[in-house]
């Protein structure tokens, strides 16, 4: 069965501008996680949805939204962009919250300039 | 909450050695998951392992064996007979229902032919 798909790929955007990101989960799989993954900070948990509801959010500001679709898939925006945003963006889909395995998507790789 | 630490930064070996990558966590649930992700150089986090807190059995599965050790808060993971194939970037995570997955800054290995 198909993976996580994660568009775009790579991506680069100017300081000030706004960025879409999309993640569509496995088949069947009704959570979606976004991570921030940068050299400094690691893996960094950004939200969370389940069946369209934001179940967990990370420590980031408002700058950072997200929402998931009835079709399980989710995007995620982030207004403003920084230089500091430039990192890579890691979706992962799981069938359940609890403790269901964590499939992840190949990410997008953000560039702010 | 939980977090989860490995304390070995980078780790080098020649190929063919056995290595074994640390990871100890920390959290006040009597069940959550424990996971093992390979990152290789394109990015995308690979699953290796889950196992849950009431299974403390060792798993072996071809050159890779983990031992999870409740008493010591460890999950530790081992490659034998290392291969070039193996360098990468291995993430120790934890998550229990109510929280997100939670990663640890992760361990690069380098197997050098």
């Amino acid at each position: 069965k198909a993976g996580v798909t994660q568009t775009p790929r790579y991506l680069i955007k100017t300081r000030g501008q706004q960025v879409t990101l999309s993640c569509s989960p496995i088949s069947g799989h009704r959570s979606v996680s976004w991570y921030q993954q940068t050299p400094g900070q690691g893996l960094q948990f950004l939200f969370e949805y389940f069946s369209e509801t934001q179940r967990n959010k990370g420590n980031f500001p408002g700058r950072f939204s997200g929402r998931q679709f009835s079709n399980s898939r989710s995007e995620m925006n982030v207004s403003t962009l920084e230089l500091g945003d430039s990192a890579l963006y890691l979706c992962a889909s799981s069938l359940r919250v609890d403790g269901g395995g964590y499939t992840f998507g190949s990410g997008t790789r953000l560039t702010v300039v | 909450a939980q977090k989860v630490t490995q304390a070995q930064t980078e780790i080098s070996v020649v190929e063919k050695e056995d290595v074994t990558l640390d990871c100890v966590y920390e959290t006040r649930d009597t069940t959550y998951y424990l996971f093992w992700y390979k990152q290789p150089p394109s990015g995308e986090l690979v699953f290796l392992i889950r196992r849950n807190s009431f299974d403390e059995q060792n798993e072996i599965s071809g050159r890779y064996s983990w031992n999870f050790q409740k008493s010591t808060s460890s999950f530790n993971f081992t490659i034998t007979a290392s291969q070039v194939v193996d360098s990468a970037v291995y993430f120790c995570a934890a998550h229990s229902g109510n929280t997100p997955l939670v990663f640890g800054k992760g361990t690069r290995l380098s197997v050098i032919a």
